[in-house]
């Protein structure tokens, strides 16, 4: 069965902590992986895909990374404007619209 | 208007009301989607549309009708809710199903209390 796993599930670092979230899936083959962010009370904004292993976008202070089995999502030296919640999504190879979401992660940064 | 819009923004309705959420999409896209968002739970997709036709209908119960007039226009008329209905529901809209992996793009989102 097709499955998509954050961890943690809330992260609270200091202004210029760096550190990375993550994403385990499980699908029969990779269409594509989405990495989404969504403020409170807003839609999912989207950040990033991914579509094979070994491949890496980057976009100011975000760097997604992807292998066989997870995503990652490296954030350095985070601002506390980074703060919300961080959505993951797979698309099978056998759909071509469907996506799998996590259930995000909540990344706190203080100042 | 930019990207995708929602209204209302909030909605407060009775179990025994209708009403209707409108999305409206500003990008070019031929494909709509309705989500379900609850606290805490992955987003669960209500509804597809691709040109029009309707392509999915994920076993949604009866008491919510989707409506696609058009690829820049989604509707979703509710009717007879329950109080589990009470959740963030969020349209978004997309290039064209097909081959290629495309993107989606969320609206705000109403936020629907049913009391």
């Amino acid at each position: 069965e097709d499955q998509v796993t954050q961890s943690p599930e809330a992260l609270r670092l200091q202004e210029g902590e760096s550190s990375s979230l993550n994403c385990s899936y499980t699908v029969s083959g990779l269409r594509g992986l989405f990495w989404y962010r969504q403020d409170p009370g807003k839609g999912p904004e989207f950040l990033f895909t991914l579509y094979s292993a070994g491949e890496e976008k980057e976009k100011e202070r975000l760097k997604a990374t992807l292998t066989k089995k997870e995503s990652f999502l490296h954030i350095t030296a985070p601002k506390p404007e980074d703060s919300a919640t961080y959505l993951c999504a797979v698309q099978d190879q056998d759909s071509n619209y469907q996506l799998i979401w996590g259930a995000g992660t909540k990344l706190i940064i203080k100042p | 208007e930019t990207g995708v819009t929602q209204t209302p923004r909030h909605l407060v309705m009775g179990m025994t009301n209708k009403k209707s959420l409108k999305c409206e999409q500003h990008l070019g896209h031929n494909a709509m989607y309705w989500y379900k968002q609850s606290a805490k739970k992955p987003l669960e997709l209500m509804f597809v549309y691709n040109f029009k036709e309707q392509t999915e209908n994920n076993s949604v119960p009866s008491r919510f009708s989707p409506e696609c007039p058009n690829s820049s226009h989604l509707f979703l008329h509710l009717h007879t809710l329950q109080p589990e209905d009470s959740a963030l529901y969020l349209c978004a809209s997309s290039q064209p199903l097909g081959p290629l992996t495309y993107e989606q793009y969320f609206g705000p989102g109403t936020r629907l209390t049913v009391t």
